[in-house]
């Protein structure tokens, strides 16, 4: 089983800000089979990203996703005020596993 | 625009066995794999497995022992039975489908509300 490692646990940071989150692969991740979402209180998860890269539908270019081998970034580049929730990144080229998330906060 | 919604019993005593349905509304069931996913009280998303819409199956190895996925194309839904269950198994349960039509493993990008289920 892939195990996926996301840090930071927790980020601070203000609106406006940039948010810079990783999540890191216990083994190679081929094909850059790599998603991101975003989960907010009491919501079903939300997809972002993926295919390490690829913004889904609806979603504002402010999200970008990049990587590849082992090691995954998600970045915010201005956080919005909609923005503060946990994200999670899901492999899904070897059966699928998530992180255990990220939380943005103010 | 397609919309998955759960069901079922938000209470299960320990050792009953628990049984949600995943309605699809606003599209077919057939084409796709579909999945469940549950999430622990603050806690993390975990996979659970999925069924394609011919009934093939694929199960979490943690799982699989308690675990029936199926599908009933007629009424255009599938259902999870996990048996055994125990107060860990309490969760929020979600269905998903995944982007392409293809791929038994994918990004999610339909999901429905979850339901929650408390063991006890």
């Amino acid at each position: 089983e892939i195990v996926l490692t996301q840090s930071p646990g927790t980020l601070s940071l203000s609106p406006g800000e940039r948010a810079t989150l990783s999540c890191r692969a216990s083994q190679r991740v081929s094909r850059s089979y790599l998603a991101w979402y975003q989960q907010k209180l009491g919501q079903a998860p939300r997809l972002l990203i993926y295919g390490t890269s690829s913004r889904a539908t609806g979603i504002p270019d402010r999200f970008s996703g990049s990587g590849s081998g082992t090691d995954f970034t998600l970045t915010i580049t201005r956080l919005e005020p909609e923005d503060f929730a946990v994200y999670y990144c899901q492999q899904y080229d070897t059966s699928t596993t998530f992180g255990g998330g990220t939380k943005v906060e103010i | 625009q397609i919309q998955l919604q759960e069901s079922g019993p938000g209470l299960v005593k320990p050792s009953a066995t628990l049984s949600l349905i995943c309605s699809v509304s606003g599209g077919s069931i057939s084409g796709y794999y579909w999945t469940w996913i549950r999430q622990p009280p603050g806690k993390g998303l975990e996979w659970i497995g999925y069924i394609y819409y011919s009934g093939t199956t694929n199960y979490n190895p943690s799982l699989k022992s308690r675990l029936t996925i199926s599908v009933d194309t007629s009424k255009n839904q599938f259902s999870l039975k996990l048996s055994s269950v125990t107060p860990a198994d309490t969760a929020v349960y979600y269905c998903a489908r995944g982007l392409e039509m293809v791929y038994a493993f994918d990004a999610f990008d339909i999901w429905g509300q979850g339901t929650m289920v408390t063991v006890s």
